[in-house]
């Protein structure tokens, strides 16, 4: 089955600076890549997703990009700001279609 | 957007006990649902996929008859913890897909906070 693995488990930025989170996916046939952000004791909250053929995506402060040769993505967030402190998930949907894998998370805080 | 609502957002129950949690899409129908489980400080992990009129499909290491699911209609589906331990309080998210193809977006419920004593 796919297996995402996610880096780093947490991550310190001061605020106005760019935070970067990566994932791998081990599964090929992959083709949707969202992310998810998640505030303590909530729903995840999806904020931006990739096709598998596209290589670049941007949504205002938000992007992600996506190797498919290297079977990995990564979700850049430029201008932080404390309210974007909450956990980021990477996801995969694996080549049968149905099943969403998860990366195991990031810790995002944003300093003042 | 569409909108999944679970409830209970909360339960605590004694040892033994069983608890239904319910998943309904509000404004979509949901041939598929998803249960998840998340423990403190972890990822989601996949339980089972909910099928309306047919068997859950369970992840390896689940245990069916202990998570039982219940997907009667387009719009609801039910994950009963039977039998629960304290091993069993964690975060339970359920989660449709809006709209037919694979690639549809994933929406999740607000979760269950299940605490076992």
């Amino acid at each position: 089955g796919e297996n995402v693995e996610q880096h780093p488990s947490t991550l310190s930025v001061q605020e106005g600076d760019s935070a970067v989170i990566k994932c791998t996916y081990s599964d090929s046939a992959s083709n949707y890549f969202p992310w998810y952000k998640q505030e303590l004791g909530k729903r995840p909250q999806l904020i931006i997703d990739i096709r598998s053929n596209v290589g670049e995506k941007k949504d205002q402060r938000i992007a992600v990009t996506l190797n498919k040769t290297a079977k990995h993505f990564s979700l850049h967030i430029t201008e932080t700001q404390p309210e974007d402190s909450a956990v980021y998930f990477c996801a995969a949907l694996g080549g049968g279609g149905n099943k969403l894998t998860f990366g195991t998370g990031t810790q995002l805080k944003v300093e003042l | 957007g569409a909108v999944v609502s679970q409830h209970p957002s909360r339960v605590i129950c004694k040892s033994g006990t069983s608890v239904k949690i319910e998943c309904r899409s509000l404004d979509f129908q949901a041939t598929t649902m998803f249960w998840y489980r998340q423990f403190p400080k972890q990822s989601l992990m996949l339980m089972a996929t909910s099928n309306e009129g047919s068997k859950a499909t369970y992840e390896q290491g689940v245990e069916k008859d202990k998570f039982l699911i219940n997907h009667a209609s387009l719009t609801l589906s039910t994950l009963t913890v039977t039998s629960a331990h304290p091993e069993d309080s964690s975060f339970y998210i359920c989660s449709a897909r809006d709209g037919a193809g694979l690639n549809s977006p994933l929406h999740f419920g607000n979760g269950t906070r299940l605490t076992v004593t």
